[in-house]
């Protein structure tokens, strides 16, 4: 069980859209739908902003929106905000009860 | 509104066993679909599952840690725990308690930090 990938980090302009992606195997990310995001402010706890690939939890900006593709998830924020700046965290259901987080990307906001 | 609230030591000497609990309030622990987790983070790095168990005592555990980790729940404190034997400086890291539904983590305790250091 390997750690998902995630770039390290990620830029962007106020008011741009960035993604990040997250990228695993077919045993975690790709056979299942059970993706989600994290977003985690320095020094807090961190927050689902979107799980089983796509769905958001109540109170969640829909600025937020994830998909999948293959092995592949992402995670897109649009009309960036100075707030948005955090790290972010891929997990995805592994097989046999077990879960895998990735490895965070670093969001900054220019 | 579930809260969660972790508790143990903050230094542990390396080869002895980290014990941390986690008490939920807002909510009986025994109630719902939820299964109640361990999460460790080790400064500036990422997150890293520990394992889960559900009310009805099922476990599971990270491989990578299977043979070290204990999880236990106690329904009549609402409070679940969780043991690490054998433990290192790399298990240095804040550990936070979280639940909700299948692996998605809706609630998150704000997290302690357990220092292995003789």
């Amino acid at each position: 069980q390997s750690a998902l990938t995630q770039p390290a980090s990620v830029s962007g302009s106020p008011g741009q859209s960035i993604t990040i992606s997250c990228t695993g195997t077919s045993s975690d990310v790709g056979g299942y739908n059970y993706v989600s995001w994290y977003q985690q402010h320095p020094g807090k706890a961190p927050k689902l902003m979107i799980y089983d690939v796509s769905k958001r939890p109540s109170g969640v900006s829909n600025r937020f929106s994830g998909s999948k593709s293959g092995n592949t998830a992402s995670l897109t924020i649009s009309g960036l905000q100075a707030e948005d700046e955090a790290d972010y965290y891929c997990c995805s259901y592994a097989g046999s009860s077990t879960w895998v987080f990735g490895g965070g990307t670093k969001l900054t906001v220019l | 509104q579930v809260q969660l609230q972790e508790s143990g030591p903050g230094l542990v000497k390396p080869s002895q066993t980290l014990s941390l609990t986690c008490t939920v309030s807002g909510g009986s622990i025994s109630s719902g679909s939820y299964y109640w987790s361990w999460i460790r983070q080790p400064a500036g790095k990422g997150l890293e599952w520990i394992g889960r168990i559900y009310t009805s005592g099922s476990t599971n555990y990270n491989p990578s840690l299977k043979s070290r980790v204990t999880i236990s729940v106690d329904t009549s404190k609402n409070q679940f725990s969780l043991k690490l034997s054998s433990v290192t400086a790399a298990d240095t890291a804040v550990y936070y308690c979280a639940t909700g539904g299948g692996g998605s983590y809706y609630y998150w305790g704000q997290g302690t930090l357990v220092t292995v250091s003789s």
